[in-house]
């Protein structure tokens, strides 16, 4: 079957750094995403990878190893508002998206 | 503000009421999904359009129905639920069948079925 895995929560500090990680099995690879989700609100688009390497937007960079089937979201500078569910997501060969169950980030003062 | 607008945000409903959800896209996509939020559960999809036309109903029971009138709007509606069907809606919408490219979420409808 097809799998994503991702921590439950995690905790962090204001000001820190955190990497949040995420593993998959699917039947084919057509793109990692990670989306963000505010509690509440709706999830709110972050990061594509479809090439193995780093991508970096601003304080946020996502990160990808098809070989592995290995991904994580690092978060800098941590701010309160950072606190939010992180969502990964992967597309399959038939380019369908199978979701993780997200990752719920606390950060404390 | 995502540019997807659901209503109602809240909804309360009894087993054997019928209701519907209501979602609007002000981005000019042409594709949009429902999809199914429960607590500490990967999100489920329920229905894509694409162009107007379904391309996928996910094995969602029938008391679930999808109506895709136009390219903008999107609606489910429900009936005889059952308690399991307590969640987050969401509607989601893209300028193309995803992956690739992003989907564009509204906040969601939260569902209690009493």
């Amino acid at each position: 079957g097809q799998n994503i895995d991702q921590p439950t929560e995690m905790t962090a500090t204001e000001g820190a750094i955190v990497q949040i990680n995420c593993t998959y099995q699917t039947s084919g690879f057509n793109g990692l995403f990670w989306y963000q989700q505010h509690a509440g609100e709706a999830p709110t688009f972050l990061s594509y990878n479809v090439l193995d390497g780093l991508e970096e937007k601003g304080r946020f960079s996502s990160f990808l190893s098809r070989s592995k089937g290995y991904s994580y979201l690092l978060l800098k500078e941590l701010q309160m508002k950072d606190s939010a569910s992180y969502l990964c997501a992967v597309g399959d060969s038939n380019y369908q998206l199978i979701w993780g169950a997200g990752t719920k980030l606390i950060i404390k003062p | 503000e995502t540019g997807v607008t659901q209503t109602p945000r809240h909804l309360v409903m009894g087993m054997t009421n019928k209701k519907s959800l209501k979602c609007e896209q002000h981005l000019g996509h042409n594709a949009m999904y429902w999809y199914k939020q429960s607590a500490k559960k990967p999100l489920e999809l329920m229905f894509v359009y694409n162009f107007k036309e379904q391309t996928e109903n996910n094995s969602v029971p029938s008391r679930f129905s999808p109506e895709c009138p136009n390219s903008s709007h999107l609606f489910l509606h429900l009936h005889t639920l059952q308690p399991e069907d307590s969640a987050l809606y969401l509607c989601a919408s893209s300028q193309e069948r995803v992956p690739p490219g992003e989907l564009f979420f509204g906040e969601g409808s939260r569902l209690t079925v009493l």
